[in-house]
């Protein structure tokens, strides 16, 4: 089953333009991690934000966590061409021994 | 440092034939995972091993087997392939023995065709 839902299922913008996507999941969580994937590749880590942060920012990935929603928003400034990919957010699941993933947005930037 | 390697990149197998997918890291990692994914489903995690010498099921572990042959090692075996094995594999490590908390670490993925 899975933990986190994100949304939109796809995204296409022009290079430049910001893009956000958003996760939700079902259960109190400790942290929440976004993931991207290039297309042939293995997921490559982010950013991880923990419960008790509302925002981090990395680069020009700023990630938003409200813990009353359940729901995490991940915003793409000024993207790139080379931005295109899917985009995991994952959570913690059982004992937190192990991560659930989403089934992802895939992002499309066009010149 | 090579991160988290596999091996093969690409294999064809016929139904009810057997093949392992190695896993090596290099990041002294204690935590290592399987997933497997396929098209619209996201990751799916078939077996994980929380530190050396512990493995344990995961979401989709019918069909599987790991060992976990020493810290850097993890490999996945498909003893009896079927067609719904067809699927691309990943292997993450992960620090710390609670995977949950940490970020993983992904290879770059077998591509399996079972035929």
């Amino acid at each position: 089953s899975q933990q986190g839902e994100e949304d939109p299922q796809a995204l296409s913008i022009q290079e430049g333009e910001n893009a956000t996507m958003n996760c939700s999941y079902k259960t109190s969580i400790n942290n929440l991690q976004w993931y991207r994937q290039n297309s042939g590749r293995g997921l490559v880590h982010l950013i991880l934000i923990r419960s008790n942060e509302r925002e981090k920012h990395s680069g020009r990935l700023r990630v938003t966590l409200d813990t009353s929603k359940k729901s995490s928003s991940l915003l793409i400034t000024a993207s790139r061409a080379a931005d295109t990919a899917s985009y995991f957010c994952a959570t913690p699941t059982g004992t937190a021994s192990k991560l659930t993933f989403g089934t992802g947005t895939r992002l499309q930037v066009t010149l | 440092n090579a991160g988290v390697t596999q091996t093969p990149k690409f294999q064809v197998l016929k139904t009810g034939q057997s093949m392992t997918l190695q896993c090596a890291q290099d990041m002294n990692h204690n935590s290592m995972y399987w997933y497997r994914q396929d098209p619209g489903m996201g990751l799916r995690l078939i077996y994980y091993s929380a530190s050396e010498g512990t493995t344990d099921k995961g979401e989709v572990p019918n069909g599987y087997n790991v060992s976990r042959l020493n810290k850097r090692e993890f490999s996945l075996r498909l003893e009896s392939a079927a067609p719904s094995q067809t699927s691309v594999y990943f292997c993450a490590s992960s620090p710390g023995m609670g995977g949950g908390f940490y970020e993983q670490y992904f290879g770059p993925g077998t591509r399996l065709t079972v035929t």
